[in-house]
């Protein structure tokens, strides 16, 4: 198997700019993770996916964030507009959780850079 | 709601010496466990879970993990470290009944030879 699909691997834009990021799931999976990665909050878990259908965008940090999985083999994260502080590592993963295992697959991350 | 706390931002070690990274997380009823890893410039992997049973997990490349309930621990462990162990480590948690995997800030290692 491919493993997680994420592209782009690096993205530099200007403020203002909208960005979408893309992920592809690894076949099967039925659950699909957005997160962020900064130096000084971690992994933070920005929405997730079951089925197509989100079920928890609580980590969406404002409405300049929008993610959608039309299809159970892409899923996009959109940022309208960019801010500076919006500049991260996004991971997407996915998982086939079974009796909860939750053990997540990752993708090598799209490396965002707002000016 | 699930949280992981890891106190260690940033642990600097020599080759051959030993390893623990703590991990706390806080949740009301039964959890799985995970540690993943990051090495420089890749995508996170796992490194070892605990689902039930022997709290004493081993994973890959010589790391164990030890669940302590009445702690709320499960902290990671390497007798010697090797300068290839360079890389960042996520405590993780899974509350059951629930779907979210929520990490920790992570810890970043560097070990030299």
């Amino acid at each position: 198997d491919a493993g997680v699909i994420q592209s782009p691997r690096h993205e530099v834009t200007e403020m203002g700019q909208e960005v979408t990021l893309r992920c592809k799931p690894i076949s099967g999976h039925d659950y699909l993770f957005w997160y962020r990665q900064t130096m000084m909050r971690g992994l933070e878990l920005l929405i997730y996916f079951n089925n197509n259908v989100p079920i928890d965008d609580s980590g969406m940090p404002e409405d300049r964030f929008s993610a959608k999985m039309p299809n159970a083999s892409f899923s996009t994260l959109k940022i309208q507009p960019s801010e500076p502080r919006d500049s991260a590592v996004y991971f997407c993963a996915s998982s086939f959780f079974q009796g909860h295992t939750g053990e997540l697959f990752f993708g090598e991350g799209s490396r965002l850079t707002v000016l | 709601a699930q949280s992981v706390s890891q106190h260690n931002h940033h642990v600097i070690l020599s080759e051959a010496a030993s390893l623990e990274l703590g991990c706390n997380y806080s949740y009301g009823g039964t959890v799985n466990l995970f540690w993943y890893v990051q090495y420089p410039g890749q995508h996170l992997q796992l490194l070892l879970k605990y689902f039930s049973g022997d709290p004493l997990v081993k994973g890959i490349k010589g790391f164990e993990a030890e669940f302590i309930k009445s702690k709320f621990s499960f902290n990671l462990r390497k007798p010697s470290v090797q300068w290839s162990d360079t890389a960042e480590y996520f405590c993780a948690v899974n509350g059951i009944g629930t779907d979210k995997l929520i990490f920790g800030t992570g810890t970043r290692l560097q070990v030299f030879p």
